[in-house]
């Protein structure tokens, strides 16, 4: 079952902060985050392993809420190199393959 | 540097031949692999779990037959797509996670390859 990812698109302007969620009707063993540029494979960001994990990396920042079968990808103070479209993959437990939500294109501008 | 390869890095075929995508971990061993497929504006599609030493394991409407997986080591695993179409042109993308102590650290991509059949 392919997660569900909010919204399908985002269009800011350098500096301003985005989330975008992703949500499963399973039960998750993890949640990974990726970006990807076009033409380009997708980058690792962050994996959340533990329900009520949160992990950040620069102005990136993620959260994990397992009860809820829900993550939540934070970008503050957005960067023009931000820009991309940000896929979340769930892997079911016991499933040990990565699904992938459908996207959210993310948009900078100066 | 890029832990997971591909190769090719693209491919251009004639409808009905067979072509055979490469992916390998670089710097860790991989027992299991992932190919996934991607068309243009789509999300990546889970094609098949590539396991070392044992069968594949197929998503549902994924034939078999025509996309054959085969994980030759703990570090290589290929994709051979055969008899070809012009509707199996795509983005085809392998990934491999790391793994420590059993647990996913890190689940790796390798730099995709874009097939075109003709």
């Amino acid at each position: 079952q392919q997660p569900v990812q909010s919204p399908q698109a985002v269009i800011l302007r350098e500096g301003e902060d985005a989330v975008i969620n992703c949500s499963s009707s399973k039960a998750l063993y993890s949640v990974h985050w990726y970006r990807q540029k076009h033409g380009e494979a997708p980058v690792f960001l962050m994996i959340l392993l533990k329900g009520g994990e949160q992990k950040g990396h620069d102005k990136i920042s993620a959260s994990f809420n397992e009860k809820k079968q829900q993550s939540s990808l934070y970008l503050t103070a957005s960067q023009l190199s931000y820009s991309g479209t940000y896929f979340c993959g769930t892997e079911p437990q016991g499933a040990q393959k990565l699904v992938f939500g459908q996207g959210t294109r993310l948009t900078i501008n100066p | 540097g890029a832990v997971v390869s591909q190769h090719p890095s693209w491919v251009i075929c004639k409808s009905g031949t067979s072509v055979k995508i490469e992916c390998r971990s670089l710097d860790f061993q991989a027992t299991t692999m992932f190919w996934y497929r991607q068309f243009p504006k789509q999300s990546l599609m889970l094609m098949a779990t590539s396991n070392e030493g044992s069968k594949a394991t197929y998503e549902q409407g994924v034939e078999k037959d025509k996309f054959l997986i085969n994980h030759a080591s703990l570090t290589l695993s290929t994709l051979t797509v055969t008899s070809a179409h012009p509707e199996d042109s795509s983005f085809y993308i392998c990934s491999a996670p790391r793994r420590i102590s059993g647990l996913t650290d890190t689940q790796y991509f390798g730099p995709g390859t874009r097939l075109t059949v003709l």
